[in-house]
């Protein structure tokens, strides 16, 4: 059984379109998270959600909007794909949100805009 | 804020070589301390951690100990194996509301290891 599943795992699309990510967990964690990883493979946290609610926002573009219709699935719908938009997106998630706690993660959605 | 560090990559080795990937950090407070590992075409997984000055962490042969005189975790292998090719990235989680509570990471070390 997958812990943390993404779906597509390969995205290719035009410029000003949108587009969605599902993530699901089997793990019966609280927390779940999007990170966006660029072409140097710097990770950088995009959302976290704790029981359905968004817990922090980092400077992401509102054109990015995450969903979690239950704290088992947290999708990530964009607006208006750019080319800077081109990277891989992880959903992860955990326990919880303490110090002790580590972080599960999907395999990846590949997203490239051309 | 908090920040990781890691050494620049990538690091290339031969079989049964000595592995160092250098980590400090900056963190109010008591973080704990991670270390994954990203296979090629992979997703993270988490490869060991630990919560506490002086824990070590171990996992398939991989060490790090938490230093906190020096805010250090740096990883360390006796004896690196081709299938240990692979990005390892280290971060830091403290327990605190809003943003600080996210898992933070280094920016990765691309190992690789030749026959």
């Amino acid at each position: 059984d997958t812990a943390v599943s993404q779906t597509p795992k390969y995205l290719v699309t035009q410029m000003g379109n949108d587009k969605s990510i599902k993530c699901e967990q089997n793990l019966g964690h609280d927390t779940m998270y999007w990170y966006k990883q660029d072409s140097k493979k710097f990770l950088k946290i995009m959302f976290s959600y704790n029981n359905k609610e968004l817990i922090i926002n980092e400077t992401v573009p509102n054109r990015f909007s995450p969903k979690s219709p239950d704290k088992a699935h947290l999708n990530l719908h964009i607006n208006s794909l750019e080319l800077g938009d081109s990277a891989v997106y992880f959903c992860a998630s955990s326990q919880d949100r303490f110090r002790g706690t580590e972080a599960f993660f999907g395999q990846g959605t590949r997203l490239t805009v051309v | 804020g908090d920040s990781v560090t890691q050494m620049e990559g990538p690091v290339t080795l031969s079989e049964e070589a000595f592995l160092t990937i250098n980590c400090t950090y900056t963190a109010t407070g008591y973080p704990s301390l991670f270390w994954y590992v990203q296979y090629p075409g992979e997703g993270l997984q988490l490869l060991l951690k630990a919560t506490k000055a002086d824990d070590k962490g171990s996992n398939k042969g991989f060490e790090a100990t938490y230093r906190k005189e020096t805010t250090s975790f740096h990883l360390e292998k006796g004896s690196v194996q081709v299938s240990d090719s692979a990005v390892y990235f280290c971060a830091l989680r403290r327990a605190q509301g809003g943003s600080q509570g996210n898992l933070i990471f280094g920016k990765g070390t691309k190992l690789s290891v030749k026959p």
